[in-house]
């Protein structure tokens, strides 16, 4: 079976400075999808970014990237320009499609770093 | 518009009921789901649909039933409530099943307190 580790539980920033969040995940398998989310107080779910294994390219949205080390099992989640909207807490996820390329959803999610940014 | 509502946001109810949380996505997705985050904010997949049906069980206890009537809605059921049923319920749909080219949106989530 698949996990995921944040072994950051909290972390702080202050606002317009740079921050990562680690993620290691343990798998056998060659193809899978990682994910980041992220969960603010209002409690929603929101996806910050999304990374194939097969693409060697890091993955970028806006000031949000991704370190992707596929050997080292580890993606983590750089913030630049850290803004107070970005206090929240982020989850790294995994998931695994079958040979057909379905996943029925399933994500496999690590236990949460909660980021504060300070103004 | 919201695309995945979930109602109601906040539910607190004593041991031995049964309540209903309701899912619906304005998306036209294929596929909806229940997740769980417990007081750890541990998340983990209950179900999937597709379609209307049941494709994911992940050892939920029969005690909860999701239904869909449609593709449109995913409800959850829970009868019996237990103390440690206490969690936020997620609802999420995506596109279908395929991983390449579905992500999944998530509803607000839903704070379940059995008391």
């Amino acid at each position: 079976a698949q996990t995921v580790t944040q072994s950051q539980p909290e972390m702080s920033v202050q606002e317009a400075e740079t921050v990562t969040l680690s993620c290691t995940y343990d798998t056998s398998e060659n193809n899978y999808y990682l994910f980041w989310y992220k969960q603010p107080p209002s409690r929603q779910m929101i996806l910050v970014i999304r990374q194939e294994a097969y693409k060697q390219q890091n993955a970028t949205e806006n000031r949000f990237s991704v370190n992707f080390q596929k050997a080292a099992k580890s993606f983590s989640l750089k913030i630049s320009d850290s803004q107070l909207g970005d206090t929240a807490m982020y989850f790294c996820a995994f998931m695994k499609p079958n040979a057909g390329g379905t996943s029925y959803g399933k994500l496999t999610f690590g236990q949460g770093t909660i980021l504060t940014v300070h103004p | 518009d919201t695309a995945v509502s979930q109602t109601p946001k906040y539910l607190v109810t004593q041991m031995g009921n049964d309540k209903s949380i309701k899912c619906e996505q304005n998306l036209g997705h294929d596929t909806m789901y229940w997740y769980k985050q417990d007081s750890k904010k541990f998340l983990k997949i209950m179900f999937s649909y597709n379609n209307k049906e049941l494709i994911i069980n992940e050892t939920v206890p029969n005690r909860f039933s999701p239904k869909s009537p449609d593709k449109a809605h995913l409800n959850l059921h829970i009868n019996s409530l237990e103390l440690g049923d206490s969690a936020v319920y997620f609802c999420a749909s995506s596109q279908d099943t395929r991983a390449a080219d579905s992500p999944l949106h998530f509803g607000n989530g839903t704070r379940l307190t059995v008391t």
